[in-house]
């Protein structure tokens, strides 16, 4: 199946900075990478995601970034801010739609 | 904004009992899953249902675990015989077309 991983596992960062967290994935046929961020409490909600006939796509702060070659993807997240702490899920699809998952990044924002 | 509801949000089960968890996907998707996330673990695929059968499963849904759309609305996983392994988040989604997943909050279950 999928293998999914997901890093660093925690990320600090100075408010207004930003941050990067990358995911690797195996299967060469994954062609759907979405980011969730979950905060505490809640279950994993989709921030941005992209699809394999695209390199990049950007939401106001937040791109992600597609290297299929290399088999890996990146979220970046600019002028983060308080509220943009929260665990980030990197996941790609296999077999029938299904989701396999990173383990997660718990990013914070310092103040 | 559509959500998807899961109830209970936090379970607490003996060993060796039944639990039913619930979740009321949004209306018109038309694909359904169960994932769940043992602490400190990865988020891992349990079953996909569509057309009301399942479409997929993993290796870990095994006879123990069943799910059904009983009315329409409502689709649950239940879990017999629960063992103390079995304790995790379980996050219900539901998604419309090929992408898009929208997950619920989860139900926390503690098999004790």
């Amino acid at each position: 199946g999928e293998n999914v991983e997901q890093h660093p596992s925690t990320l600090s960062v100075q408010e207004g900075d930003s941050a990067v967290i990358k995911c690797t994935y195996s299967d060469s046929a994954s062609n759907y990478f979405p980011w969730y961020k979950q905060e505490l409490g809640k279950g994993p909600q989709l921030i941005i995601d992209i699809r394999s006939n695209v390199g990049e796509k950007k939401d106001q702060r937040i791109a992600v970034t597609l290297n299929k070659t290399a088999k890996h993807f990146s979220l970046h997240i600019t002028e983060t801010q308080p509220e943009d702490s929260a665990v980030y899920f990197c996941a790609s699809t296999y077999g029938n739609n299904r989701l396999a998952f990173g383990k997660g990044n718990q990013v914070v924002v310092i103040p | 904004e559509p959500e998807v509801t899961q109830t209970p949000s936090h379970q607490v089960t003996q060993m060796g009992q039944e639990v039913i968890l619930r979740c009321v996907p949004i209306s018109n998707h038309l694909y359904f899953y169960w994932y769940r996330q043992i602490l400190g673990q990865k988020v891992e695929f349990l079953v996909s249902f569509y057309n009301n059968e399942i479409s997929e499963k993993s290796e870990i849904f095994d006879d123990q675990f069943s799910v059904e759309r009983p009315d329409g609305s409502n689709f649950t996983l239940k879990i017999r015989s629960t063992k103390l392994e079995d304790s995790a988040m379980y996050f219900c989604a539901s998604r419309e077309g090929s992408y898009g997943y929208t997950f619920g909050s989860g139900t926390r279950l503690t098999v004790v």
